[in-house]
Formats: C-alpha cells, structure tokens, sequence
C-alpha cells in the first residue's frame, strides 16, 4: 500500500524566496511520484513526475523535485516564488506497474507575499 | 491537443435527486479515472476504466454510485439518491496505457456538486 505525507498544510513566502514544500512517501513497492498544482475551482494540473529515470526531475513553472529513496522523500522546490504561484499543491504516489490508482496527501496551500 | 474536458463545471440539487456528470478523456487516451475532493482534503479515487472495461472500484463508491464507460470514450458517473455528505468537487483523469510516462494522470476541470 502507498501513502503520502505532506508536511505543513499552508507555507508563506516572500516573493523571490525559495519555495520548498514536503512530501515523504510510503510504498511496499518501487514508487512513481507526481506532483500536481490545483488553483480555485479548477482541475489539476501536473507539475512534474518521478518514474524512476534522473532522481532530479525538472517541471513546468520553474518547479523541480528530488526523489531521495533513502530519506522517502519527494519535495518541491522553486527557486524563486512568484505571486502566481500562490495555489494548493497536491503530491501523489503510485506503484511502478502504473495499475493502481494514485494516492494523494493533503495538500500545501502556498501563499506568496509581495 | 485538447485536455479533459467535465461537463456540468458546477451542480446544485437537492437530497435525493439523481445526477449525471460526464467526463470526455484525452481522445488517445485509454484509461479513464474518477476522484472525489472534498474541501481541504485531496483527491480520493472511485473507480478506474481501461476503455471499457471497469477494472476497479475504491470502497467509497458506494451502490448509489454507478459508473459507465460506454464504447470507451466518455464516461459518466451517476449518483442516486444524493445526500449532502456527497457535496464535493467530482474529478475526472485520463491516461494512456504506455507505462513510459509513468501513465501519468491529467485531469479535467471538475464538477462541483452540492446537494441542499
């Protein structure tokens, strides 16, 4: 079975300050990893995916995450925050089989401060 | 190249009506997938289609859901008898079988369902 953690519900930054928001993962099984971005009253939009390739992966946005298998972690980083980027971000989990559903945490509200 | 596409965006009915959301995939895309949201929490999955076929159904889809896949195109997802405790935002994924990407989800706008 996988799970997902996310850390703090809600992360304020500065604009133009590092953004770091956390996942630490749980699975039985080698993970594939997503990171997804939702704003008001809309769908999901993904960011970014882990599939076992580089452990550096590169998004859109100027958003990239680092799968570390040691620590279960998969965090989102951005180095420099935007105003536009103030939105809730979801991280997901998934077996490498791709047959199972995705399985999301909570979510990180992201507020950015001008 | 047009994404997934939910139709109504937003639907207001009282308890024990029925309602009908559609959700048209990606059209190269294969697998369908439906989740529920509801407020403050993330997506939670219901059920998932390989074209037509329903290979699996989360424990939250009770029997006042049914979902359909027809010819394996667009779905949709009934809920009979509404009670206000299925009041959430509706979503609909799609994915294609290659597992090259990881069959990475994209998803629809949603639908927003309130039952009074």
């Amino acid at each position: 079975a996988q799970s997902v953690t996310q850390l703090g519900s809600h992360v304020s930054v500065s604009e133009g300050a590092l953004v770091l928001l956390r996942c630490n993962y749980s699975s039985s099984v080698p993970p594939y990893l997503f990171w997804y971005v939702q704003y008001p009253n809309q769908g999901l939009q993904l960011l970014l995916k882990y599939t076992s390739a580089a452990t550096l992966v590169k998004g859109i946005n100027g958003f990239e995450a680092e799968f570390k298998k040691s620590e279960t972690s998969f965090h989102l980083t951005k180095p420099s925050a935007h105003m536009s980027d103030a939105a809730e971000y979801f991280c997901a989990v998934r077996s490498n089989s791709g047959n199972t559903p995705l399985v999301f945490g909570k979510g990180t509200r992201l507020s950015v401060i001008a | 190249d047009t994404g997934v596409s939910q139709d109504p965006r937003h639907k207001i009915t009282k308890r024990g009506q029925n309602v009908t959301f559609r959700c048209d995939p990606i059209s190269e895309h294969n697998r369908l997938y439906w989740y529920r949201q509801t407020l403050g929490q993330g997506p939670e999955f219901l059920t998932y289609f390989q074209n037509e076929a329903q290979l699996e159904k989360s424990r939250l889809l009770s029997d006042r859901f049914s979902a359909e896949r027809p010819k394996g195109s667009f779905s949709t997802l009934e809920i009979q008898r509404t009670e206000q405790g299925d009041s959430a935002m509706y979503l609909c994924a799609s994915s294609p079988d290659s597992l090259a990407g990881g069959r990475a989800q994209y998803f629809g706008p949603g639908t927003r369902l309130l039952v009074l």
